[in-house]
């Protein structure tokens, strides 16, 4: 089955700088991948998805590309902010009607 | 748009009781439904997939006779954990599946409920 690599576990940054976090997918037939920010006690919020018929999407601050000859695919935060605090997580899925695969979270700290 | 409610958002029970959690979609129709399970400081373990008017499919290793799911109507899955005892202590989500237009891969979560059974 699917397996979905992420990293850096915890990434602590200054805010106004950016953060990148990076993840890999083993399933080359994956074509859906979303990125979920969860808050403390609180259920994960899509915030940006990416579909294998586009390289890059962005959305005001945050970007996300895809590399499908190397199956990986990364979030990137401009101008982080202290409420981009948070741990996000990537996903893969083989598109529609099929389950979502999870790496293991990136818990990101932005210090004011 | 794309809500996803939860109910409770919270219980404690004690062991041996059974706990029924409400999962709702409230500005969409969700022919599938998931449950996920998230112990502290750890991924997202996907259950179960939910779909409406058919029996749910459970991962390996979930015990389909513990976790009850039932999803009757395109906007309502519910999760019953039967006999429950301390081990099933977490912080369950579900998320639904858009089932109309083009993006129906896009899954949307609800908020959660913590479990703590005594």
């Amino acid at each position: 089955g699917e397996n979905v690599e992420q990293h850096p576990s915890t990434l602590s940054v200054q805010e106004g700088d950016s953060a990148v976090i990076k993840c890999t997918y083993s399933d080359s037939a994956s074509n859906y991948f979303p990125w979920y920010k969860q808050e403390l006690g609180k259920g994960p919020q899509l915030i940006i998805d990416i579909r294998s018929n586009v390289g890059e999407k962005k959305d005001q601050r945050i970007a996300v590309t895809l590399n499908k000859t190397a199956k990986h695919f990364s979030l990137h935060i401009t101008e982080t902010q202290p409420e981009d605090s948070a741990v996000y997580f990537c996903a893969a899925s083989k598109g529609a009607g099929n389950m979502l695969t999870f790496g293991g979270g990136t818990r990101l700290m932005v210090k004011p | 748009g794309a809500v996803v409610s939860q109910h409770p958002s919270r219980v404690i029970c004690k062991s041996g009781t059974s706990v029924k959690i409400e999962c709702r979609s409230l500005d969409f129709q969700a022919t599938t439904m998931f449950w996920y399970r998230q112990f502290p400081k750890q991924s997202l373990m996907l259950m179960a997939t939910s779909n409406e008017g058919s029996k749910a499919t459970y991962e390996q290793g979930v015990e389909k006779d513990k976790f009850l799911i039932n999803h009757a109507s395109l906007t309502l899955s519910t999760l019953t954990v039967t006999s429950a005892h301390p081990e099933d202590s977490s912080f369950y989500i579900c998320s639904a599946r858009d089932s109309a237009g083009g993006a129906s891969d896009t899954q949307y979560f609800g908020p959660g409920t913590r479990l703590t059974v005594l």
